[in-house]
């Protein structure tokens, strides 16, 4: 059971580059997220996927698009790099579940990919 | 004033003190709230949540809710050299799958 996978784990791309990082679980979760996070600034979600075939945008979507694959595969495009896209970038899943109207929805993160743009 | 927020730190405890590590957080209508620990280089991992006002422990690790001050804490007992992290606290924003972290606390525990 890996959990959450991401690759890659270091990517440096010049500016205007395209890349395009891949998350996996296999915990069956219906929910997965990208958040990106900077020094000072903390993790902002980027987009999130609530189930399968749906997609919205986080508090940072500007200059990324995604895909949800299947229930497994969250996919985060960066089609046009620029260096304000510098960070590092972590992938995450839930159940997506409450409980009486308080969420206990636990999110369980990859390991990150280091993200350098020149 | 920011959704959730947290003194950076670094907060300095000797071995075997209490750490105490505090979160603020500004919609009155947050009904749950979750701490992660993450270690340098590596992702968030969960410590533990809570959604009714008082305190709720696991372990070490105790969390204190009160909702009418729109503060939480957690707390760890007998801090070991390990426990050195960043804490970050997290709120479910509305329609609870997004949420928002606060910058998170950076502990130190020496030997």
């Amino acid at each position: 059971n890996a959990g959450v996978t991401q690759t890659p784990k270091f990517q440096v791309l010049k500016t205007g580059q395209s890349m395009t990082l891949q998350c996996a679980q296999d915990m069956n979760h219906n929910s997965m997220y990208w958040y990106r996070q900077d020094p000072g600034m903390g993790l902002r979600l980027i987009y999130y996927s609530a189930s399968e075939g749906t997609t919205d945008k986080g508090e940072v979507p500007n200059g990324y698009n995604v895909s949800r694959l299947n229930k497994r595969e969250f996919s985060l495009r960066l089609e046009s790099a620029a260096p304000s896209q510098t960070s590092v970038y972590f992938c995450a899943s839930s159940k997506g579940t409450t409980s009486g109207g308080a969420s206990t929805d636990t999110q369980y993160f990859g390991p990150g990919t280091r993200l350098t743009v020149l | 004033q920011k959704e959730v927020e947290q003194n950076s730190g670094p907060l300095s405890v000797p071995e075997g003190a209490i750490a105490s590590l505090n979160c603020t957080y500004s919609d009155r209508g947050s009904q749950s709230f979750f701490w992660y620990r993450q270690y340098s280089g590596k992702s968030p991992e969960l410590i533990m949540f809570i959604y009714s006002n008082g305190d709720k422990e696991d372990g070490r690790f105790t969390a204190q809710l009160n909702k009418a001050s729109q503060y939480v804490s957690l707390l760890i007992r007998d801090s070991q050299p390990s426990d050195s992290a960043t804490y970050l606290c997290a709120v479910p924003r509305t329609g609870f799958q997004k949420l928002v972290f606060g910058t998170g606390t950076r502990l130190l525990v020496s030997p």
